[in-house]
């Protein structure tokens, strides 16, 4: 069964960094582009940026460019985000997705509380 | 970036009743390839979206056949030709022509009278 799995609930200071994981099984991560998506309580979707299949390649939205990072290791099938200097607004669930212009299959979401 | 604005903001439906969502797009989303990147999801209460359809109206496995996509260029529509119980949540439009930043609608709640 192809499904993403991401890593657990985070509660952060803020000005302090996050890194989530998103780890695929049932297919090898290499051959698809990954998305991030967060969303904070009670309100809509974000897109937040996209890594290549080969893992080289990243694309943010303006609004988190030089604030996060995504990385792949593939002998992990795994897939990472890492957004540093934390502010509260960006208490929010995020998502992986699979895909490339129509986002396909999304994980369970990881909770981010940023809170002093 | 391109807007993407849906109407209505929230969709009181009777159960067995049509219901019917619009996704306006502030620039056309016909591709340079032909084709139109234009996705609905739906979240349920407590869950991660799902996709139901892509490219305006290619339904996803498993989707029920009373929904149905349609529209081109800025307009589409999501329809549900008989709401069931198990719909309720938010419905969501996205955009990936323009995947310089994919941008989603601001979503369309749907629930029972």
């Amino acid at each position: 069964q192809v499904q993403l799995v991401q890593s657990g609930a985070e509660v952060k200071r803020p000005g302090a960094s996050v890194k989530v994981s998103c780890k695929a099984s049932g297919y090898l991560l290499a051959s698809y582009y990954i998305h991030w998506v967060r969303q904070a309580p009670g309100q809509g979707l974000e897109w937040m940026g996209i890594i290549d299949p080969g893992g080289v390649r990243t694309r943010f939205a303006q609004k988190f460019q030089g604030r996060v990072t995504m990385t792949r290791d593939t002998s992990t099938n795994t897939v990472h985000m890492e957004l540093s200097s934390l502010r509260s607004e960006d208490t929010a669930v995020y998502y992986c997705v699979r895909g490339d212009r129509d986002l396909e299959i999304w994980g369970q979401g990881t909770m981010v509380t940023v809170s002093s | 970036d391109v807007v993407m604005t849906q109407s209505p903001l929230s969709l009181p439906v009777t159960l067995g009743q049509p219901a019917s969502i619009s996704c306006r797009s502030s620039q056309s989303l016909v591709d340079s390839d032909g084709n139109t990147y234009l996705n609905w999801f739906q979240q349920r209460p407590g869950q991660s979206p799902r996709r139901l359809i892509y490219k305006v109206s290619n339904r996803d496995s498993g989707v029920p056949d009373r929904f149905s996509g349609s529209g081109s260029a800025t307009d589409f529509t999501l329809k549900i030709s008989r709401v069931e119980a198990e719909d309720v949540g938010v419905y969501y439009c996205m955009q990936g022509t323009h995947w310089g930043t994919l941008t989603f609608g601001g979503g369309t709640k749907v629930e029972i009278k």
